[in-house]
Formats: C-alpha cells, structure tokens, sequence
C-alpha cells in the first residue's frame, strides 16, 4: 500500500542553520505531496504542496520539489529562526479523486537562539 | 471565517463505555475527513465524506467505530466499547472539493480510556 517516511526527530538546530527534513513516498499512480505544520498549541495547518513532478512547492521561506525518480519530497529552509520550532509532517494524496491523506510519523524541529 | 471545530475538546472514559465526537466543518466545504493520531504517531485516515455520496470507510479499524454526516454538515464519530487502544488525539479536517486541496484541520478531541 501507499507509504510515506520521514527522517526520525527531534532535529535540533541553531537559529540561521540549515534545515533539511528527509520525506520519501511509496505510491502508485501520480499522487500529490504535502508538507503539513503543527506550531504548539495550534492546530495542524498546510505549509506547502506540488501535484506533480518536478514542482515545487514554497512558503515562508521552505522549500520541496517533487522528485519522482527518487520518490522523495525533502523539506529544505536556507535560515531556520526560533519560531520554525513545530512538528511537520510529509503526507501524500492518493492518485484518486478523495483527497485523503497518509502521513509520515512527523519531525519534531526546535531551533536554538 | 470560523475554521473547523471539533467538541469535546477533552474527554476521558471508561474501558468499554461508547463515545462520540463532534466535528464541525467550514461552512461550504463538501469534503470531510476523519483522523486518528496516536502518541508519537503520524495521522492515520479513518473515513472520508463527500457530500451525499456514500462514505469511504476503508480506514476504520474495527467495527466498534462509525460515523456519520448529514449532507454538508456536522459529522460525528462514535466509538462503541472503548478500549485503551482507542487513547488518541482523534482529528477532523475539511475542503472545499475532495482532491489534492488544502485540508482545513480542527483542534482534535484529545480521547482517554482507562
């Protein structure tokens, strides 16, 4: 069945470092990728998407491009700041028209002054 | 806009007696989702709803879960004889269509059997 893994956590980082989270796919057909963000104390919320290969999906300041030769969806930030600390989750679409996601386990990110 | 809400926020019960949680979608979203996120866990899909169109089921884990939505509506799950197994932060999300769209998740109801 459809799968996703991401690199086990915590990752802990100094503020302005380099931040790579690792997310690799097991899927059939063409499925949408999703990098979703959980900041304490609030709810889950999407931070960025690609439906199709070799997108890329951006938002505040993060980073993943779809790569289906490695069926990969790495989560890349050049300068992580304290307010980056949150648990993210790689998740994927099904190549169906539900829409209904599977996660990976989640990265729990802190980030150091 | 009011996002997606979700009661009880808390609910603690005995191994064996039956839940039910409450989900509110965003007013004009067809699709409605249902997860489960155990501890240090990643979410796990339960059931999806579309409109009027008859529910995906195919993530429920046993029979002693159901769930149900009226049209475009509330939804609700229930949980018949709890077991410990069930402890988790039961989630709801909802879309303006189903597909590859931006899912709107509440707050979760954070469930306890003992």
């Amino acid at each position: 069945g459809n799968s996703v893994t991401q690199m086990e956590g915590p990752v802990t980082l100094s503020e302005e470092a380099f931040l790579t989270i690792n997310c690799t796919y097991t899927a059939t057909g063409y499925p949408s990728l999703f990098w979703y963000v959980q900041y304490p104390g609030e709810g889950l919320q999407l931070l960025l998407k690609a439906t199709k290969a070799d997108d890329k999906g951006s938002n505040k300041g993060f980073e993943a491009t779809y790569r289906k030769e490695t069926t990969s969806f790495h989560l890349e930030k050049g300068s992580v700041q304290v307010s980056d600390s949150a648990v993210y989750f790689c998740a994927l679409s099904e190549a169906s028209n539900t829409g209904k996601l599977i996660f990976g386990q989640g990265t729990t990110l802190q980030v150091k002054p | 806009g009011a996002g997606v809400s979700q009661s009880p926020s808390n609910k603690v019960t005995e191994k064996g007696k039956d839940v039910e949680l409450r989900c509110d979608p965003i007013s004009g979203h067809t699709a409605l989702y249902w997860y489960r996120q155990r501890l240090g866990q990643g979410l796990e899909f339960l059931i999806y709803f579309q409109g009027n169109s008859a529910p995906d089921k195919s993530g429920l884990p046993s029979d002693r879960f159901s769930a149900e939505r009226t049209g475009e509506s509330v939804s609700t799950l229930t949980i018949q004889r709890t077991q410990q197994e069930d402890s988790a932060v039961y989630l709801c999300a909802s879309s303006q269509r189903p597909g590859p769209y931006e899912q709107y998740f509440g707050p979760g109801t954070r469930l306890t059997v003992t």
